[in-house]
């Protein structure tokens, strides 16, 4: 059981605006910054948004993050036959000396 | 550009012991925290440790505290983690990741490596 909640699958058809959810708490979300990594099939996780809502060099403006109170949310706009993937948000949780992890969301393109 | 590349992976016997190394380039490795995070066969994410630029700061999860031990040595640009009384749970890919973030409540990995896997089985 992760910390962070996320829906465990989400679809979409190209052209398509998606939107994937992370829940925490207090401890992580509601005091610390949101980051959200995309995991390709058989690749490494790459940054995808850090900061709540910041993008990395690279990354398209379809990505963008937002969060609010203990919860974030990740959207995909223009969704496109690439983004499907595995995406993952993280969170510092203060009382655990480290970052936690979603459990990961299934994003697939029909 | 940035590069980190883990080896050290392997098959072993519950108990037993293992040694990952993790080689960066292309950045000034003692600039930045580094950090160990691992995926388990189909599994998702789960952070296992964290060392800050000069070692002061080390973060264990629960799940590997006591057995396991991250060190870094800034002369070869390289992060270890050494990995002892291991466990069938402790079956995964292990990521090496760049934390450019010094605070904590903003922390993030920009770059990951490739991976190592750690098999633990009899």
């Amino acid at each position: 059981q992760s910390v962070l909640t996320q829906p465990p699958s989400a679809s979409g058809t190209p052209g398509q605006r998606v939107t994937i959810s992370c829940s925490g708490s207090s401890s992580n979300i509601g005091t610390n910054t949101v980051n959200w990594y995309q995991q390709l099939p058989g690749t490494a996780p790459k940054l995808l948004i850090y900061s709540n809502n910041q993008r990395p060099s690279g990354v398209p403006d379809r990505f963008s993050g937002s969060k609010s109170g203990t919860s974030a949310s990740l959207a995909i706009s223009g969704l496109q036959s690439e983004d499907e993937a595995d995406y993952y948000c993280a969170a510092w949780h203060d009382s655990l000396n480290g970052p936690v992890f979603g459990g990961g969301t299934k994003l697939t393109v029909l | 550009q940035v590069q980190l590349v883990e080896s050290g992976g392997g098959l072993v016997k519950p108990g037993g012991s293992l040694r990952l190394s993790c080689a960066a380039s292309g950045f000034t490795f003692s600039n930045y925290y580094m950090s160990w995070i691992r995926q388990a066969p189909g599994k998702g994410l789960e952070w296992v440790s964290y060392i800050s630029s000069t070692t002061e700061t080390i973060y264990y999860a629960d799940s590997v505290k006591g057995r396991f031990t991250i060190s870094r040595d800034n002369a070869k640009n390289s992060l270890y983690l050494q990995m002892s009384g291991l466990r069938a749970e402790d079956t995964a890919v292990y990521y090496c990741a760049r934390a450019p973030e010094s605070l904590e409540w903003l922390l993030y990995f920009d770059h990951w490596g490739q991976g190592t896997l750690v098999t633990v089985s009899s």
